[in-house]
């Protein structure tokens, strides 16, 4: 079946850092990955995506490898803000039936 | 683009009563979603309807709960009677299926207070 898993939080990081969130992925057939977030209050927003092994998705400073061979899509940013203070989502696309699969969710709290 | 609209934005209510949630997608999309989000529980998918027909409803609790869609422009969610357990945040999303690059966009949502 299809699954996504990705790594508890929270994580807490001091403005600057380097930050990688880990997320893998069970699935059948050749799914597309996405990243979204959620700042506090609203609805999931779409952060990056890639559609095919080896793409990498990118936005806003955040990058995403489609790794077939590890089944992962771990999302990395160089030097997060405060404003990157959000929950974030490592989510599946089941192409056959266009069903999304959501992890559980990461909270990211950085510290001035 | 309006983006997706849910309505209302917060709901307070007392358990036995009917409780109606709302929702329209972005014009022209096919798929409609409906989803839970709890602290417990995280985000749960109920229902997903393609071109206003349910696809999939194995997500839905129990059958205090159903979904219609009687138009591609409009989508009804209803708990009939409430629980205080149904309290949580509820989601409505859309997208259009183009290939391998469909993305789902997510209303606000309507946050729900059972008492």
């Amino acid at each position: 079946g299809n699954s996504v898993t990705q790594m508890e939080g929270p994580v807490t990081l001091s403005e600057e850092a380097f930050l990688t969130i880990n997320c893998t992925y069970t699935a059948t057939g050749y799914p597309s990955l996405f990243w979204y977030v959620q700042y506090p209050g609203e609805g999931l927003q779409l952060l990056l995506k890639a559609t095919k092994a080896d793409d990498k998705g990118s936005n806003k400073g955040f990058e995403a490898t489609y790794r077939k061979e590890t089944t992962s899509f771990h999302l990395e940013k160089g030097s997060v803000q405060v404003s990157d203070s959000a929950v974030y989502f490592c989510a599946l696309r089941d192409r056959n039936f266009n069903k999304f699969y959501f992890g559980s969710g990461t909270k990211l709290n950085v510290k001035p | 683009d309006a983006g997706v609209i849910q309505s209302p934005r917060h709901e307070v209510t007392e358990m036995g009563q009917e409780v109606t949630l709302r929702c329209k997608p972005i014009s022209g999309h096919d798929y409609l979603f409906w989803y839970r989000q709890t602290m417990m529980r995280g985000l749960e998918l109920l229902i997903y309807f393609n071109n206003n027909v349910p696809i999939d409803d194995s997500g839905m609790p129990e059958d205090r709960f159903s979904a219609k869609m009687p138009n591609a422009s409009f989508s009804t969610l209803k708990i009939q009677p409430s629980e205080p357990r149904d309290s949580a945040v509820y989601f409505c999303a859309s997208s259009l299926r183009s290939g391998g690059a469909d993305t789902q966009y997510f209303g606000p949502g309507t946050r729900l207070t059972v008492l």
